[in-house]
């Protein structure tokens, strides 16, 4: 079945620690989305890209970084995660039609909820 | 830069009623897509309903239906018979073109049994 996975769902982790969180889809997706939010706030756009090596950056700046080398993954990296980091992280994917209107609508992994200590 | 504003940070409505959830947004474009996502508590966020904005028919899916006013620039929801499953934050998304979307701050809904 079509879908898009994160893992793990829960982080705990210590200051300094690197960490990485996964994101696949099996949709065949062009592009692909990070977002940060807050429990109840609003998402925040992070990092998004429209297909393998391709990235950039969101509205949102982030000390985190991602990469895109395969179509169905989407990895976010934290060199050194920090209290400041702690929330819940979205991936999503939406086909990529170019620069026409399109219904790109978007789809979303369960998330990605991290805390660090 | 194009902005989605919704007003209500919470909403309840008692069970079988029903309730109608606010967005406005800005932009100087003709055509673009509009959506309203819905974030159950702690579970993953679906596509409830989307309109083009070329469309003067608004959208509906089952219990769900959109106001939309092209030149107020408002998109509300309008959910019927509410259901204890409705309860999320809901929120409202604009996109143009093949643009990232663009959301509002959400609006917690509560269903009272």
């Amino acid at each position: 079945e079509a879908d898009i996975y994160q893992t793990p769902r829960y982080l705990v982790i210590g200051t300094g620690k690197k960490i990485t969180l996964e994101c696949s889809q099996t949709m065949g997706h062009d592009k692909m989305y990070w977002y940060q939010q807050d429990p109840g706030m609003e998402l925040h756009l992070i990092h998004y890209s429209y297909g393998v090596n391709s990235t950039e950056k969101g509205d949102l700046s982030s000390e985190s970084t991602v990469s895109r080398i395969r179509t169905e993954h989407f990895p976010l990296t934290l060199e050194s995660a920090r209290p400041s980091h702690t929330s819940q992280y979205l991936c999503a994917s939406s086909e990529y039609k170019g620069t026409a209107l399109s219904n790109n609508e978007q789809f979303f992994g369960p998330g990605t909820r991290l805390t660090v200590l | 830069a194009q902005t989605v504003t919704q007003s209500q940070p919470e909403m309840s409505v008692q069970e079988a009623e029903t309730v109608t959830l606010s967005c406005t947004y800005d932009t100087s474009e003709s055509d673009y897509y509009l959506f309203w996502y819905k974030q159950p508590p702690s579970r993953q966020m679906i596509l409830v309903i989307r309109q083009e904005a070329y469309k003067q028919q608004n959208a509906t899916e089952n219990r769900f239906s959109v106001n939309f006013q092209k030149a107020a620039k408002s998109f509300s929801l309008k959910i019927s018979d509410s259901q204890l499953g409705d309860a999320a934050m809901y929120f409202c998304a604009y996109q143009q073109g093949a643009q990232k979307l663009v959301f509002g701050q959400g609006t917690r809904l509560t269903i009272n049994p």
